[in-house]
């Protein structure tokens, strides 16, 4: 069965600082996907990234990094020099390969402040 | 496109009473999804249309609930005699029927959600 967990419930950094967000997942499947959402206050989930299994390249996008490491099933997201901007929940999610395609297993969230 | 629209935000209702939610999707993504978000956790999804067509429905979609796409293009899902564990944010997402980036899972874009409150 798909499951993903996101033990860190709440972080809280100073502004500036680095933060790092776990996710740990567990599939039978040898093809899925991995995605970070990021719900701020307003609701809204926004997409981040999608990590494909066969994919394990770390992904840099600005602020933001990936870490998917197949080996111990974690695929975890990286915050450098936070900003206040940052505060929202981020939920990492898995996905089943493409044929069903519906089915996306959330983690229960970890929510972030970041304190200016 | 502003992205997908959901019908009302906020919904506070009487114990036994039926709500209606409305969603509409990004016009050109085939596929709709509903998903149920209660406070702490993470989504979990509820059914999912392809056009018309429902396609899955969670055993979380129990016969209270009810969800029409009737023209492939905006939803709407039902809660009749609602209960305070229906008490939720409901988000609503829509994705193409095919990822040109990519042959496998499709990123879903989701909507600000309609927050049930039951009494």
């Amino acid at each position: 069965a798909q499951k993903v967990t996101q033990a860190q419930t709440e972080i809280s950094v100073v502004e500036k600082e680095d933060v790092t967000l776990d996710c740990v997942y567990e599939t039978r499947d040898t093809t899925y996907y991995l995605f970070w959402y990021k719900q701020p206050p307003s609701g809204e989930l926004v997409f981040l990234i999608r990590r494909n299994s066969f994919d394990e390249q770390n992904e840099i996008s600005g602020r933001y990094s990936w870490n998917f490491q197949k080996s111990t099933s974690s695929f975890n997201f990286t915050i450098t020099a936070s900003q206040v901007v940052d505060s929202a929940v981020y939920f990492c999610a898995l996905s089943e390969a493409w044929g069903t395609g519906n089915q996306f297993y959330f983690g229960t969230g970890t929510s972030l402040t970041v304190i200016p | 496109d502003t992205g997908v629209s959901q019908d009302p935000r906020h919904k506070i209702t009487k114990r036994g009473q039926n709500v209606t939610f409305r969603c509409d999707p990004i016009s050109e993504h085939n596929r709709l999804y509903w998903y149920r978000q209660t406070l702490g956790q993470g989504p979990e999804f509820l059914t999912y249309f392809q056009n018309e067509a429902q396609l899955e429905k969670s055993r979380l979609l129990s016969d209270r609930f009810s969800a029409e796409r009737p023209k492939g293009s905006f939803s709407t899902l039902e809660i009749q005699r609602t209960e305070q564990g229906d008490s939720a944010m409901y988000l609503c997402a829509s994705s193409r029927l095919r990822d040109p980036e990519s042959s496998g899972a499709n990123v879903l874009t989701f909507g600000a959600g309609s927050r049930l409150t039951v009494l």
